[in-house]
């Protein structure tokens, strides 16, 4: 099945510093998901990208779907500390009824 | 507008006991999921519904494994018997088809511990 890599796996940053995480498929999806979970909660969805290309923002959070198809990244500007989670990417197939495959997530650390 | 509701929050059990959770979407919403999380690991889809169908059940192990959605609305996740390796937090969602994609929201999730 398909199967996604999300790197790095976690990140210890400085508040205030750019973050930079990625996700690669080997495969293509039609849509591409950014979600960050909190301890204890449910995943939340940040941005959701649904073309080749497409650069999305929402806040200080960036997300571009990559021109293959098989990737995406996100972007947070300026760091703060409730940025602290986990940030799992999900790639989604219209002729799959809307079933998300999710990565295995990039764990930020923001040190004040 | 209220979230996904799930219960019990908190679950531990002995191996080769049973468990139920309960999931209760959010209002209108017709496809429901629920996803196994294990430690360190991103939400892997158990059993998707559309209304009382299931649309997707291929990664649920059916062997011990049993989900239903009776009327279309709430949803109960059995576990029958437990093994140590369904220790995991079990998270439902619920969605609905905005036109491009399908907007997926979770509830807390259920924790489960098997000793």
């Amino acid at each position: 099945g398909q199967q996604l890599n999300q790197s790095p796996q976690s990140m210890f940053i400085q508040e205030g510093e750019d973050v930079s995480m990625n996700c690669t498929s080997s495969s293509i999806f039609n849509t591409w998901l950014w979600y960050k979970q909190d301890p204890g909660e449910g995943p939340v969805l940040l941005i959701a990208l649904y073309k080749a290309g497409e650069l999305t923002s929402n806040g200080r959070l960036t997300a571009q779907f990559g021109i293959t198809r098989k990737d995406s990244f996100l972007n947070i500007s300026a760091s703060i500390p409730s940025d602290v989670g986990i940030y799992f990417c999900a790639g989604q197939l219209r002729t799959n009824a809307g079933k998300s495959t999710f990565g295995d997530g990039t764990t930020l650390t923001v040190k004040p | 507008e209220a979230g996904v509701a799930q219960s019990p929050r908190y679950k531990i059990i002995e191996k080769r006991q049973s468990v139920a959770f309960w999931c209760n979407p959010i209002s209108g919403h017709a496809t429901l999921y629920w996803y196994q999380q294990i430690l360190g690991q991103g939400p892997k889809l158990l059993i998707q519904f559309q209304n009382n169908g299931v649309v997707d059940d291929s990664q649920l192990p059916k062997d011990r494994f049993s989900a239903e959605r009776l009327k279309g609305v709430d949803s109960t996740l059995k576990i029958q018997p437990a093994k140590l390796e369904d220790s995991a937090v079990y998270l439902c969602a619920s969605s609905f088809w905005t036109g491009e994609s399908d907007t997926q929201y979770f509830g807390p999730g259920t924790r489960l511990t098997v000793l």
